[in-house]
């Protein structure tokens, strides 16, 4: 899993299976969170969002689950490929400080053929 | 439609030197942001902006110096460079403040030797 002040964790599974990366977040305040992946020497790449108002938000191959009650995100990824070996990023923003991104330090995954 | 725009991809500075980063992005995006990242960490924020004329403090300003004078263009300017700067540099936009994430570009890697 992720948390602030933590060395970066990792993450190893086999190709197609399911990926579970998650995200502690600090803010209670914090209303939209959003999932990026970074690719080696690319920019962090939009992957889901979701409002504070849902508990869970699916996309193709990824579905997000959000626990308010202990400030829990986790981003699981579908039938895991090649492909999705990279650092994942979850970020929270709290609409009152001018909709600034807060990012977590990210979670490697590694996809074994 | 080029999205985010970042240059130079990489630099070599000297301490003491002095350099611009520059940002363009063609989205007509309002808000634009610029992030740092260092090894195995999440970005921190260092400025942003949420229109042409108008810049904020991030978390991590000190060192760092920018500008907004048009929509497209957020240059984020080192004076006297420092070891500590050596890090990747990422700019970002965004539509509608922030929600459905930002546009990142593909950073510059900046070392200070």
């Amino acid at each position: 899993g992720e948390s602030v002040g933590l060395h970066l964790p990792t993450l190893s599974v086999q190709e197609g299976d399911n990926s579970i990366i998650n995200c502690a977040y600090s803010n209670s305040a914090s209303d939209y969170f959003i999932w990026y992946k970074q690719e080696s020497g690319k920019g962090p790449q939009f992957i889901i969002d979701i409002r504070s108002n849902m508990d869970k938000r699916q996309g193709q191959r990824v579905t997000v689950l959000l626990n308010k009650t202990v400030k829990h995100l986790s981003l699981q990824i579908a039938a895991t490929q090649p492909g999705d070996s990279a650092v994942y990023f979850c970020a929270e923003m709290n609409g009152g400080s001018n909709y600034k991104l807060t990012f977590g330090k990210g979670t490697l995954l590694t996809v074994n053929p | 439609n080029a999205g985010v725009t970042q240059t130079p991809k990489f630099r070599i500075l000297k301490i003491g030197q002095s350099m611009t980063l520059q940002c363009t992005q063609d989205m007509n995006h309002n808000y634009m942001y610029w992030y740092r990242q260092d090894p195995g960490m999440g970005l921190k924020l260092i400025y942003y902006s949420v229109g042409a004329g108008i810049t904020d403090k991030g978390e991590v300003p000190n060192g760092y110096n920018v500008s907004r004078s048009t929509t497209e263009d957020f240059p984020l300017r080192l004076e006297l460079a420092a070891p500590s700067q050596t890090s990747v540099y990422f700019c970002a936009s965004s539509y509608n403040q922030g929600i459905y994430g930002y546009t990142f570009g593909s950073g510059t890697r900046l070392t200070v030797v």
